[in-house]
C-alpha cells in the first residue's frame, strides 16, 4: 500500500507558467485536503474537499483551484505561478473530516 | 479562529535526555495531532490525541481538552528524534482544517 503519492518531487518553474501538483491516495479516503508550508513554519490549508465532487477554500486559496472527479485523486493548478507561491505544497488525506490527517511526501515548488 | 501556540521553539539535548513539548489552544477541539517532521521535510505522524493519554515506545501524549492543552512527552531520546515537531488542531469553526502551530525545534547531539 503506497498511502499518499505527490508529483512531481520537485519543479521550477518560470513566472506566469501553469503548473499541476498531483495527488493520488489509495486508503479510499472521503475527505483530501492541499496544504503549503512556507520555509520556517506551519503548514496552512489551500483547498479541500470532504468527499469526491466536492470542494472548498482554506485558509490561502488565491492563486490555487482544485478538482476532485474521484476518490483517490486531488490535484491542485496553478494558473499562472507567481514568485509567492514559491513553497513545499503537501496532499492529506483523511477517512472523513475531524479524523486524522495523513500526510504524502511534498511537492518542492520554485517559482523564479 | 483557533490559535495554537508551541513551547519552547528550541530545544537542544544531549542524547539519552527527556523532554516535554507543549501545545496550548484557544478554543474546544475535535481533532489534535502531533507530527514529527524530520530533517529531509517528511511529515509522520506521531499521535491523534483529541483527548486522553497515548503511548508509543518512548513517546508519550497527554492532551487536556478541558484546558486546553496538549503535552508531548520524548524519553532516552536519540539522534534520530531531531526535526520539528508540530501541533495541529481542529475545531467545529475550522472547515475541517488543521490549525498548525509555529513547531519545537528539536535538536538531540550525540
Amino acid at each position: 500500500i503506497a498511502g499518499i503519492t505527490q508529483a512531481p518531487t520537485s519543479q521550477i518553474l518560470a513566472a506566469g507558467r501553469r503548473m499541476t501538483l498531483r495527488c493520488t491516495q489509495d486508503m479510499r479516503h472521503n475527505a483530501m485536503y492541499w496544504y503549503r508550508q512556507d520555509l520556517g513554519l506551519g503548514l496552512r490549508l489551500i483547498h479541500y474537499s470532504n468527499t469526491a465532487g466536492t470542494t472548498g477554500k482554506g485558509e490561502v486559496p488565491d492563486g490555487y483551484s482544485v478538482s476532485r472527479a474521484n476518490t483517490d485523486d486531488f490535484p491542485l493548478t496553478l494558473a499562472s505561478a507567481v514568485p509567492s507561491q514559491t513553497s513545499v505544497y503537501f496532499c492529506a488525506s483523511s477517512p472523513s473530516g475531524y479524523n486524522e490527517q495523513f500526510f504524502g511526501p511534498g511537492t518542492r515548488l520554485t517559482v523564479l | 479562529g483557533i490559535q495554537v501556540e508551541q513551547s519552547p521553539p528550541d530545544l537542544i539535548l544531549q542524547e539519552g535526555a527527556n523532554s516535554t513539548l507543549r501545545c496550548n489552544f484557544s478554543d474546544s477541539v475535535n481533532n489534535l495531532q502531533w507530527f514529527h517532521q524530520n530533517p529531509w521535510g517528511q511529515l509522520i505522524n506521531l499521535f491523534y490525541i483529541p483527548s486522553g493519554t497515548k503511548q508509543n515506545g518512548r513517546l508519550s501524549a497527554t492532551t487536556v481538552a478541558t484546558e486546553r492543552y496538549s503535552l508531548l512527552y520524548i524519553s532516552s531520546s536519540q539522534t534520530t528524534d531531531s526535526g520539528v515537531y508540530f501541533c495541529a488542531v481542529s475545531g467545529a469553526d475550522s472547515n475541517y482544517q488543521l490549525i498548525w502551530g509555529a513547531g519545537t525545534k528539536l535538536i538531540i547531539k550525540p
